[in-house]
């Protein structure tokens, strides 16, 4: 079974610019919840969606917004990016039950110049 | 406001000798915790997780404890090996279906 996919691996922006990433869950998961991490800061929580649904947000500006597919793949969007945005940005899928085991891709890192 | 803390930024066992990493949090309302590890350059790998209701779970050499009345968790790893050395994130689970990480402590294994 393949795992989490995400792309593209790597980025470079300036600030100002706009930037989607994407992710493909693990077949037969419908949850995706994508987190951002930066040095020292583990990793923050920024949404996560089941079914085409946005069921959580966490504590980032609207600038940061997602969606998911019929297909429960998932794209993030950061609009006017800001140097503080540079980040290794992770996503992870799960069964979306409680208590289900959360996988994860292997992030995309998205340098902000 | 931190609900999951690791406070030990890094940690350094020998080889074959027992790693004990900890975990505290402050929200009695999270209902299960899950351990991750993670290499550079790659997302967090899942270990071994436990339930609110549980106090034990052991999975291999990896064993996860938890104390709900002091709000504390650990992973031992028993015996280490150097393909252990890692960044291990805690991270604890609720009704919410987020999960709330802590900062990671870096584990290194000496050969």
């Amino acid at each position: 079974k393949a795992g989490v996919t995400q792309t593209p691996r790597y980025l470079i922006k300036t600030r100002g610019q706009q930037v989607t990433l994407s992710c493909s869950p693990i077949s037969g998961h419908r949850s995706v919840s994508w987190y951002q991490q930066t040095p020292g800061q583990g990793l923050q929580f920024l949404f996560e969606y089941f079914s085409e649904t946005q069921r959580n947000k966490g504590n980032f500006p609207g600038r940061f917004s997602g969606r998911q597919f019929s297909n429960s793949r998932s794209e993030m969007n950061v609009s006017t990016l800001e140097l503080g945005d540079s980040a290794l940005y992770l996503c992870a899928s799960s069964l979306g039950g409680l208590e289900n085991i959360q996988y994860f891709g292997a992030g995309t890192r998205l340098s902000v110049l | 406001d931190q609900q999951v803390k690791q406070n030990s930024p890094s940690l350094s066992v020998q080889e074959g000798r027992i790693s004990i990493l900890n975990c505290d949090y402050t929200n009695s309302m999270f209902d299960y915790f899950l351990w991750y590890k993670k290499y550079p350059a790659e997302g967090p790998t899942f270990l071994i997780s436990i339930s609110s209701i549980k106090d034990k779970n052991e999975d291999g050499r990896f064993t996860v404890f938890l104390n709900k009345s002091a709000k504390h968790l650990s992973l031992h790893i028993v015996p280490s090996q150097p393909g252990d050395s890692a960044v291990y994130f805690c991270a604890a689970g609720g009704s919410n279906y987020k999960l709330t990480f802590g900062k990671g402590t870096l584990l290194t294994v000496n050969p």
